[in-house]
């Protein structure tokens, strides 16, 4: 159970679009559509952004977007703002009926 | 609303046992299957087990496995997390959430519990 591969940071000025990746294997990220990614601001629970690779949950800004090719999952954040400053983190369910996180991309507004 | 909300952290020696409640609100706890997942200090998210509904199944990290054991009391809206023998490495905030969106959307999450081992 290997943690899927993030960048350790990107960063963006306001209203520039970033893209971070989340790498795994065909046992996990490329086996299945069941991709979610979460934010989390320190000290606070983390909040469900994308879910099974490119939905939104209600509330969520379409400036977040999600998807899939092959082994590696994306997620966009267009329009940046200063809000979405935070900590984000891929997660895949996995052939051995677990799940698994992504290192975690520490995302800064310039 | 619908909110979780954890307890029964704390400080405990290594080797030493802990229990971990996660407590449910505003929804019918046992229609949803319930994830813990834990933050060591600086470092990242990581899974740790999740139990069905009903609880019929549960799965577990292989790093906890053998250690640790879920269950739930849905008489009593709460879900929980057993963990035995535990290490220095298992120092974590520990959160539970709920699978609540989609195939895989855990949501709400609970505001964690901080699990101390050290000696």
């Amino acid at each position: 159970q290997s943690a899927l591969t993030q960048p350790a940071s990107v960063s963006g000025s306001p209203g520039q679009s970033i893209t971070i990746s989340c790498t795994g294997t065909s046992s996990d990220v490329g086996g299945y559509y069941y991709v979610t990614w979460y934010q989390h601001h320190p000290g606070k629970a983390p909040k469900l952004v994308i879910y099974d690779v490119s939905n939104r949950p209600s509330g969520i800004s379409d400036r977040f977007s999600g998807s899939k090719s092959g082994n590696t999952a994306s997620l966009t954040i267009s329009g940046l703002q200063a809000e979405d400053e935070a900590d984000y983190y891929c997660t895949s369910y996995t052939n051995t009926y677990t799940y698994v996180f992504g290192t975690g991309t520490k995302v800064t507004v310039l | 609303e619908e909110r979780l909300v954890e307890s029964g952290g704390g400080r405990v020696q290594p080797g030493g046992s802990l229990r971990l409640s996660c407590e449910g609100y505003g929804f019918i706890f046992s229609d949803y299957w319930i994830h813990w997942v834990r933050q060591a200090p600086g470092k990242g998210l990581v899974w740790v087990s999740r139990i069905r509904g009903d609880a019929s199944g549960a799965t577990y990290a292989d790093s906890v496995k053998g250690r640790f054991t879920i269950s739930r009391d849905n008489a009593k809206n709460t879900a929980y997390l057993q963990m035995n023998s535990l290490r220095v490495e298992d120092t974590a905030v520990y959160y539970c959430a709920r699978l609540g969106v989609g195939d895989t959307g855990l949501d709400p999450w609970g505001l964690g519990t901080l699990v101390t081992v050290s000696s």
